[in-house]
């Protein structure tokens, strides 16, 4: 059983258009990252949100951590195909270290 | 500065054989994590060290894995006999410090891919 629920699990969009995937679980987190992997590579860390309703941006991409500490999202505006890959969210909730859900695959068509 | 290196970057071998793989973190990272990936799945972590003391392997399945950090640097991971279910991506990771609440940085290194036969 998935401690963290992502979805969706497949997204395959066009160049240019706008994404959101999500992350949820029924635990509170003290803190939540998003990482980003690529085939044969070990995930690289996006961003780590820690306060409820907290919002962080990078670049195209838009973070939020839910009001609740519970939820995350990942906004991405006008796609491109170097954003292709499996995205990650991994919460921490003391005393245990993170853990990972299963992954958005996302696939950016030129 | 050098990422975390894993060794080898693909392994295939027959059920009931052995296996290991090694990994060297980032120096000064002080945290060594080992997960494990199965395809379509999210990284399960198998054993974390905070130098060379063990400071979480609940999800370690310990009848036929094991792993060791000696010195606080380089680390093993053992699988004993192995198993089909045990092909999957091997992945080490190395964080400078844990800091309760706040979140760390996990650097990864590329990953071993285990194919059990």
């Amino acid at each position: 059983t998935q401690l963290l629920e992502q979805s969706p699990q497949f997204l395959s969009i066009q160049e240019g258009e706008n994404l959101t995937v999500y992350c949820n679980s029924s635990s509170v987190f003290s803190s939540l990252q998003w990482y980003r992997q690529e085939p044969g590579e070990g995930p690289v860390l996006l961003v780590t949100v820690v306060t409820g309703g907290e919002v962080k941006k990078l670049k195209r991409l838009t973070f939020q951590f839910g009001d609740a500490r519970k939820d995350s999202s990942l906004h991405i505006t006008a796609a491109q195909p170097g954003d292709t890959g499996l995205y990650l969210c991994a919460g921490e909730s003391l005393p245990r270290d993170m853990r990972f859900g299963a992954g958005t695959r996302l696939t950016v068509k030129p | 500065e050098a990422g975390v290196a894993q060794s080898p970057r693909y392994k295939i071998i027959e059920k009931r054989q052995s296996v290991a793989f090694w990994c060297n973190p980032i120096s000064g990272h002080a945290t060594l994590y080992w997960y494990q990936q199965i395809l379509g799945q999210g990284p399960k972590l198998l054993i974390q060290f905070q130098n060379n003391g063990v400071v979480d392997d609940s999800q370690l399945p310990k009848d036929r894995f094991s792993a060791e950090r000696l010195k606080g640097v380089d680390s093993t991971l053992k699988i004993q006999p192995a198993k089909l279910e045990d092909s999957a991506v091997y992945l080490c990771a190395s964080s400078f410090l844990r800091l309760a609440g706040g979140g760390h940085e996990q650097f990864f290194g590329p990953g071993t891919r285990l194919t059990v036969l």
